[in-house]
């Protein structure tokens, strides 16, 4: 089935350094969505990217999608200790029907130490 | 303020008990969702609905069940069919169909 899927599963780096997530999806899609958890919360919706875009930026976030690799990547730049959390890329199939619902990943749990 | 509110936030369930989980939203947002999510894991989505008095099978809906009655509540019971309810819940709301979902803070469900 198609998903998203992280990589990697956890980082750790120091403050002031930048952060590269990637996803990986298997089937075409409509659009792919990032999103962050601090633990025992609910998500919070960082940026969605169509199908049809290559790159879009909000803030310290830069989120670019490969559609011939099927691949996304999230980068955090000059990372702070309050983006330790977990970061999840949603995709939403182009085909509808029963795949037509958003589809999570199981997250790359960011550590930041000051 | 506008938002998504889940309640309680921890939740105890007996065996054979049903239990029903509460989210409530002020967004004016029509569509709504009810996600499980497992230590370690993703969401995985149980219910939805796009508007009042519709709702639709999720990818896990065996053992639970909603409603949508009104615009701003979207309840998750959780039936005695359900074996497995420990988990995270969380429920969400957008108003485009699965573009940019608001989350509530979840609930914690346990089994005594």
């Amino acid at each position: 089935s198609q998903q998203g899927e992280e990589d990697p599963q956890a980082l750790s780096i120091q403050e002031g350094e930048n952060a590269t997530m990637n996803c990986s999806y298997k089937t075409s899609i409509n659009n792919l969505q990032w999103y962050r958890q601090n633990s025992g919360r609910g998500l919070v919706h960082l940026i969605l990217i169509r199908s049809n875009e290559r790159e879009k930026h909000s803030g310290r976030l830069r989120v670019t999608l490969d559609t011939s690799k099927k691949s996304s990547s999230l980068l955090i730049t000059a990372s702070r200790a309050a983006d330790t959390a977990s970061y999840f890329c949603a995709t939403l199939s182009a085909y509808g029907g029963s795949q037509g619902n958003l589809i999570f990943g199981k997250g790359t749990k960011l550590s930041v130490k000051p | 303020d506008g938002g998504i509110t889940q309640s309680p936030k921890y939740l105890f369930r007996k065996e054979g008990q049903n239990v029903t989980l509460s989210c409530e939203q002020n967004l004016n947002h029509d569509a709504m969702y009810w996600y499980r999510q497992d230590p370690g894991q993703g969401l995985r989505l149980i219910y939805y609905s796009q508007i009042v008095n519709d709702f639709q099978k999720g990818d896990i809906a065996e053992g639970y069940s909603v409603s949508r009655e009104k615009k701003e509540s979207f309840p998750l019971t959780v039936t005695s069919a359900q074996k497995n309810p420990t988990a995270f819940y969380l429920c969400a709301s957008s108003i485009s169909f699965h573009e940019k979902l608001f989350f509530g803070s979840g609930t914690q469900l346990s089994v005594l």
